[in-house]
């Protein structure tokens, strides 16, 4: 059964330090891994999109990595803010006779509060 | 360029009844995927479309069901509505094939069951 999980469930940090939320996926034949963010009670947005070919993409704060063979993802944040409080969703797009492409499966999420 | 849309924001039915809820991509995406996340089970995926065409369908019941047009917008349908219907519902848009390409999310329209 392909399945994703994420450790984890929670997490409280002070302002400023640098963390990584992680990523584990059951399955290594995957089209691509996404991470999300999500504010309560509002709809997900995208922070970064890593193809099966990429080991890493970067946008500003934040570094994802992936390593198919191991099943793991990491989301590393950079100089955390108070502002980067949210849920964080990691989504994988898994190959197979039962997904034509666009069909993600997600983790649990980790809920990250980021104190001042 | 305008992001995912979705409407209504909010809707409170009661048992038994159907409702429709609407998604409209970003202009130039062609494939359109639905998701259903509740507390306690997520985010599930409920069905694709591409092309006006279903592509993906996630394990939900008949009574989920959906629909795209020739502009890419998007509707599912929820019939014979249960209590544990109530759930943000989840509209995100790509591009092209969706195997490949980013997917973007719309706000959720929010139904409550009654």
């Amino acid at each position: 059964k392909q399945e994703v999980t994420q450790i984890p469930a929670a997490l409280s940090v002070p302002e400023g330090e640098n963390l990584v939320l992680n990523c584990s996926f059951t399955d290594s034949a995957i089209y691509n891994l996404q991470w999300f963010r999500q504010d309560p009670g509002k709809g997900l947005t995208s922070l970064l999109l890593i193809q099966s070919s990429q080991r890493e993409q970067t946008s500003g704060r934040l570094n994802a990595s992936l390593d198919k063979s191991s099943g793991r993802s990491t989301l590393y944040i950079a100089a955390s803010q108070p502002g980067d409080s949210a849920t964080y969703l990691c989504a994988v797009n898994f190959r197979g006779i039962y997904n034509q492409g666009g069909k993600l499966i997600f983790g649990q999420g980790t809920e990250l509060s980021v104190k001042p | 360029k305008a992001g995912v849309t979705q409407t209504p924001r909010y809707l409170i039915k009661t048992r038994g009844q159907q409702v429709t809820l609407s998604c409209s991509p970003i202009s130039g995406h062609r494939s359109v995927s639905w998701y259903q996340q509740t507390p306690g089970q997520g985010l599930q995926f409920l069905f694709e479309y591409f092309s006006e065409t279903q592509r993906n369908k996630g394990n939900f019941p008949g009574r989920f069901s959906g629909r795209q047009f020739s502009n890419s917008r998007s509707e599912m349908n929820v019939s014979t509505l249960e209590l544990g219907d109530s759930a943000l519902y989840l509209c995100a848009s790509s591009l092209d094939t969706g195997a490949l390409d980013e997917q973007f999310f719309g706000p959720g329209t929010r139904l409550t069951v009654l």
